[in-house]
């Protein structure tokens, strides 16, 4: 069966302190490992697709990386406005459904 | 690019009257949509999968007669909760995928059955 685990469940850190998402999957012939932000009361937006192993994507504070079990979410000197949950995502083999992991509740702290 | 969005946003119905939510993909053509169900503090939900022109295809435990889904086109799908309770509260969110696995999320739509 499709799994998707993330961890930590909450995480609070300081404004400026750097740290790691970490999301592990077991899918089956992976095409795509998906990273979402859920501010809210709001639909998730799209982040980053990672492919392969050793892909590296970034895209302001934050870098996604991944290697053959798990993907990392490195956010850089956070802002308060970095906060929300993260969500990471994997389409099941030989369908479009997505497996969600349960998501990672980000405090930024001023 | 890559827009989706939803209508109502939040919407305030009575117990035993149906609701529909609009799904719109804005700047591309959606050759698959899903509609989710997502409570507090909890992850996403899938309750169906639809294509333009075809049935739906719900996920076990998602009573059909109640959720209706319809995906006229390749720019819109809707839900229509039938002869909504109390329990049929929740956030609901549709996304769209345009044939890759990458899926696009609307806003989302608060529903409250008093």
């Amino acid at each position: 069966e499709d799994q998707v685990t993330q961890s930590p469940e909450a995480l609070r850190l300081q404004e400026g302190e750097s740290s790691s998402l970490n999301c592990s999957y077991t899918v089956s012939g992976l095409r795509g490992l998906f990273w979402y932000r859920q501010d809210p009361g709001k639909g998730p937006e799209f982040l980053f697709t990672l492919y392969s192993a050793g892909e590296e994507k970034e895209k302001e504070r934050l870098k996604a990386t991944l290697t053959k079990k798990e993907s990392f979410l490195h956010i850089t000197a956070p802002k308060p406005e970095d906060s929300a949950t993260y969500l990471c995502a994997a389409p099941g083999f030989g369908n479009e459904k997505l497996t969600f992991g349960t998501g990672t509740r980000l405090t930024i702290i001023p | 690019g890559a827009v989706v969005s939803q209508h109502p946003s939040r919407v305030i119905c009575k117990s035993g009257t149906s609701v529909k939510i609009e799904c719109r993909s804005l700047d591309f053509q959606a050759t698959t949509m899903f509609w989710y169900r997502q409570f507090p503090k909890q992850s996403l939900m899938l309750m169906a999968t639809s294509n333009e022109g075809s049935k739906a295809t719900y996920e076990q435990g998602v009573e059909k007669d109640k959720f209706l889904i319809n995906h006229a086109s390749l720019t819109l799908s809707t839900l229509t909760v039938t002869s909504a309770h109390p329990e049929d509260s929740s956030f609901y969110i549709c996304s769209a995928t345009s044939g890759l696995y990458e899926q696009y999320f609307g806003p989302g739509t608060r529903l409250t059955v008093t």
